[in-house]
């Protein structure tokens, strides 16, 4: 089955902790991206991969990392998380082809206490 | 940068009845417009997709037009059910010198029986 998954679904941790949300997708897709939705502001892409060893800022890169090593993966990760990161995050990818349809993944709820 | 604007940010409307949602953007220079919904606290379900080259695509009740010159998009749900209560969202793959998406925040639609 063609899909995009994300670990773990839900997260809950502390301030300083270091953490990665992982996100790996089985369609060959060459773009991927991280969002997060928070109320009244929406969608809000932090993150895209074009492909392997490519990588650029999305609105809200601030206080994030990701990687690309190998097309299908595509990490976030959080350094140092603060409470102004609880929020649900999403992974998405796409063929990087004329549609760029995107196929997302379940979405993680993380909470920084 | 690409601003995403839908409108009504909220809809309520009998069962039956026959609406449109609005999604307007800055920047005509993308590679699609694809609509989602999404139900409370939960993922992303895509609705339709059209590409900057096609002007309309319909799935059931549903047709979505895109009018790129203009920065323009329609989500039609004809004959509206309880079941089609949800927020949808809009969101706008650039094409220019980023490969950027940008989500619209959404309307929320409440269909009452």
């Amino acid at each position: 089955e063609a899909q995009v998954t994300q670990n773990p679904r839900y997260l809950i941790t502390v301030t300083g902790k270091k953490l990665t949300v992982t996100c790996s997708q089985n369609m060959n897709h060459e773009y991927m991206s991280w969002y997060r939705q928070d109320p009244g502001l929406g969608l809000r892409q932090i993150y895209y991969s074009m492909n392997v060893e490519v990588t650029d800022k999305g609105d809200v890169p601030e206080g994030y990392k990701v990687s690309r090593k190998e097309k299908r993966n595509f990490p976030l990760i959080l350094e140092s998380p603060s409470p102004n990161q609880t929020s649900l995050y999403f992974c998405a990818s796409s063929k990087a082809d004329y549609s760029y349809e995107q196929y997302f993944g379940p979405g993680t709820r993380l909470t920084v206490t | 940068k690409q601003e995403v604007t839908q409108i009504p940010a909220a809809l309520s409307v009998p069962e039956g009845e026959n609406l449109v949602l609005n999604c307007s953007f800055t920047d005509s220079a993308i590679y699609n417009l694809q609509w989602f919904r999404q139900d409370p606290g939960k993922g992303l379900t895509s609705l339709l997709l059209i590409q900057s080259s096609q002007r309309e695509q319909t799935s059931g009740r549903l047709n979505a037009s895109l009018d790129k010159s203009s920065g323009r998009s329609t989500l039609y749900i004809a004959a509206s059910q309880p079941g089609d209560s949800a927020t949808y969202l809009c969101a706008v793959h650039s094409s220019g010198g980023y490969q950027k998406v940008t989500f619209g925040i959404g309307t929320k639609l409440q269909v009452i029986p």
